[in-house]
């Protein structure tokens, strides 16, 4: 059966820190990964997108990192604000076209 | 309003009552999809419409549940004789086509099942 897993289901760090999500999932035969931010009440908003091919995405301070080998996905958050506390999630694909499976999610709280 | 809207954004309903949620994607889209995501989880698939065809319902929990798209637009949820286990956020998304990646989601509808 496919399955994501996030570690840990929350996380709570003082502004400034550089921190690391995690994300893991049992089949190897993915066809690309991706990272959402959920805020209270919203849906979810696309961060990056990695393709099964490549090994790693950059967007302003997130860099998402993927190894197909190990079913492990990390989500770099660097400088963290405020503003960054939220939901994060990650989801596996595993053909074009198809569904996304998600893992449960990190709650992440960044104190001033 | 360029994204994908959902409709109501929280519903109240009586156990046995039957709910219908509306989801309207951006428009062109061909693809929809409808996740529901219980407290603290990460949503969950139920169905995926191509067009007017939905290509895929093995998420849906059982019979009671059932989605439509008619016309290749609009979709909805339609929820018969809800249960409290029913009550979760109902995700709709809604991507470009097959060849694209990026699936983009609407707010939700809340429903809690009293």
């Amino acid at each position: 059966k496919q399955e994501v897993t996030q570690i840990p289901a929350a996380l709570s760090v003082p502004e400034g820190e550089n921190l690391v999500l995690n994300c893991s999932f049992t089949d190897s035969a993915i066809y690309n990964l991706q990272w959402f931010r959920q805020d209270p009440g919203k849906g979810l908003t696309s961060l990056l997108l990695i393709q099964s091919s490549q090994r790693e995405q950059t967007s302003g301070r997130l860099n998402a990192s993927l190894d197909k080998s190990s079913g492990r996905s990390t989500l770099y958050i660097a400088a963290s604000q405020p503003g960054d506390s939220a939901t994060y999630l990650c989801a596996a694909q595993y053909n074009q076209g198809g569904k996304l499976i998600f893992g449960q999610g990190t709650e992440l709280s960044v104190k001033p | 309003g360029a994204g994908v809207s959902q409709s109501p954004r929280y519903k109240v309903a009586k156990r046995g009552q039957d709910v219908a949620l509306r989801c309207d994607p951006i428009s062109g889209h061909v693809s929809l999809f409808w996740y529901q995501q219980a407290l603290g989880q990460g949503p969950e698939f139920l169905t995926y419409f191509q067009n007017e065809a939905q290509l895929d319902k093995s998420g849906l929990p059982s019979d009671r549940f059932f989605a439509e798209r008619p016309e290749g637009s609009v979709s909805t949820l339609k929820i018969q004789r809800t249960q409290q286990e029913d009550s979760a956020v109902y995700l709709c998304a809604s991507r470009a086509g097959e060849l694209y990646n990026e699936q983009f989601f609407g707010p939700g509808t809340r429903l809690t099942v009293l």
